[in-house]
C-alpha cells in the first residue's frame, strides 16, 4: 500500500486566491482526518469524516474553510480566500475504526 | 472532554542512554492512548497503542510505554537511544464521541541526541 497520499507536497499561493488540498486515503479505512501544524498552535484537528460522512468540523477556522469526501478515496480540504494566517503545513490522515492512524506526508502551505 | 499534556518542550540524552518521555492525559473513562513519532519534514509516524489489557506495551524502534491509570499517564520509554531518534514526539488520547471518534495531540517533545 502506498499510504496516505496527499497534494501537491509545497503550495505557494497569494493571498485571496483559493487553495485546494487533496488526500487518497488508504484503501479499507473509514475515517479520514484533515489537521493543521504550525509552530504556535501545533497540531489542530480541523475536520473529520467517518465512512464519508462529516462527523465534526468544529476546528474548522472560518467560513473560509471547507472540506469534502466525495468518495472513500478521496478528499479535498479547500480555503478560499486564503490568507497569510493560513500558512501552516496540512496534513491528511486515515484509520481504520481508531485503532491508530497513518499520516500523509503533508501539504506545506505558504500564502503571501 | 479528553486532553493529553507533554511537559518537556525538548529534552537532550546522549547516544546510549535510556530515555523517557512523560505525558499526562485527562479523560473520565479509560481512554485510547498513542504515541507518534515526526521526523523533520514528515507526516506523523504511529509507534505504539494502548487500548485495554496490558499496561505495558512495546512499539517499533524498540520503544514501549506504560499506562498508570492512577497517575494519568502513559510514559514512553526507550532503554537506548540511538542518534536516529532525534525527532519530535507526540502523546494523543483518544475517546468517542457524538457519531465518531476524536484524536487529540499533545504539544509534542523534541528529542536531541548528542553524540
Amino acid at each position: 500500500d502506498a499510504g496516505v497520499i496527499q497534494s501537491p507536497r509545497h503550495e505557494v499561493t497569494e493571498m485571496g486566491q483559493e487553495v485546494t488540498l487533496r488526500c487518497k486515503p488508504i484503501s479499507g479505512h473509514d475515517y479520514l482526518f484533515w489537521y493543521r501544524q504550525t509552530m504556535m498552535r501545533g497540531l489542530e484537528l480541523l475536520i473529520y469524516f467517518n465512512n464519508n460522512v462529516p462527523i465534526d468540523d468544529s476546528g474548522m477556522p472560518e467560513d473560509r474553510f471547507s472540506a469534502k469526501m466525495p468518495n472513500a478515496s478521496f478528499s479535498t480540504l479547500k480555503i478560499q480566500p486564503s490568507e497569510p494566517r493560513d500558512s501552516a503545513v496540512y496534513f491528511c490522515a486515515s484509520s481504520w475504526q481508531a485503532l491508530g492512524y497513518t499520516f500523509g506526508s503533508g501539504t506545506r502551505l505558504t500564502v503571501v | 472532554a479528553q486532553s493529553v499534556t507533554q511537559p518537556d518542550i525538548h529534552i537532550t540524552v546522549s547516544e546510549g542512554a535510556s530515555l523517557e518521555l512523560r505525558c499526562n492525559y485527562s479523560y473520565g473513562a479509560t481512554p485510547y492512548l498513542f504515541w507518534y513519532v515526526q521526523s523533520p519534514g514528515q507526516g506523523l509516524q504511529l509507534l505504539l497503542k494502548y487500548f485495554s489489557g496490558d499496561t505495558l506495551v512495546q512499539g517499533i524502534k524498540g520503544f514501549e510505554a506504560e499506562f498508570k491509570r492512577s497517575q494519568s499517564s502513559f510514559n514512553l520509554r526507550k532503554p537506548s537511544v540511538h542518534w536516529s531518534d532525534a525527532a519530535e514526539y507526540f502523546c494523543a488520547v483518544g475517546a468517542a464521541n457524538t457519531g465518531g471518534f476524536k484524536t487529540i495531540f499533545g504539544a509534542g517533545t523534541r528529542l536531541f541526541v548528542k553524540a
